[in-house]
């Protein structure tokens, strides 16, 4: 499985502030896809970021509150805009495996809490 | 609304005994099926996949699938306390999204040494 990195690990932001959140990987990655886990609950997809085009955002899920975005096949960011207590959430990004898009592989994520 | 329905637990096992973790779903037409283990303050880790009816193992661990009965299950043979953590069980949703993955809000479970 391929290597994934997120920047930063956590953070504590002030309401009304916006975090960019950064995902890495070690092999290149023809889509990349942010979760969100609210406290207690399981992952929800937040969208799908595909290099070359935009992001494809669930229900739910709006490109003012989190843009994306995916310079490369290896790179992509997720920002949090103008927060609130309720997006104080671990902010996970995925990857398919080779050969197996269905089959997804996570980053360590971030835990955010908005104050 | 495509669901995913676990049982939340907390499930507790002694250490050597089979822990039983049950999913079921609503989307008749998914295709593939994971279970994700999650320890706490850590992000998931896939620890099986299966995508036919029937079992399929892996080590210790089962996957057993039946489309019929949109339901399936994570058989833990032999559960030590490093098996304590969430499992998550997660199905790609039909209409030609295959990466779409729905969760279930997850088992945790408790081997008791």
């Amino acid at each position: 499985s391929a290597v994934i990195s997120q920047k930063p690990s956590r953070d504590i932001c002030q309401r009304g502030t916006s975090l960019t959140i950064q995902c890495q990987v070690d092999s290149q990655v023809t889509m990349m896809f942010w979760y969100r886990q609210q406290p207690g609950q399981s992952l929800t997809l937040i969208a799908t970021a595909n290099q070359g085009s935009e992001a494809t955002y669930e229900s739910g899920f709006v490109i003012d509150k989190f843009p994306i975005s995916r310079p490369n096949l290896t790179f992509s960011t997720l920002t949090v805009s103008n927060m609130s207590p309720e997006d104080s959430s671990i902010y996970l990004c995925s990857v398919p495996s080779t050969g197996s898009e269905e089959t997804q592989y996570f980053g360590p994520g971030t835990r955010l809490l908005v104050l | 609304q495509k669901e995913v329905e676990q049982n939340s637990g907390p499930l507790s096992v002694p250490e050597g005994a089979i822990a039983s973790l049950n999913c079921t779903y609503s989307d008749r037409g998914s295709q593939s099926f994971f279970w994700y283990r999650q320890y706490s303050g850590k992000s998931p880790e896939l620890i099986m996949f299966i995508y036919s009816n029937g079992d399929k193992e892996d080590g210790r661990f089962t996957a057993q699938l039946n489309k019929a009965s949109q339901y399936v299950s994570l058989l833990i043979r032999d559960s030590q306390p490093s098996d304590s953590a969430t499992y998550l069980c997660a199905v790609t949703n039909s209409g030609g999204s295959n990466y779409k993955l729905t969760f279930g809000k997850g088992t945790l479970l408790t081997v008791n040494p």
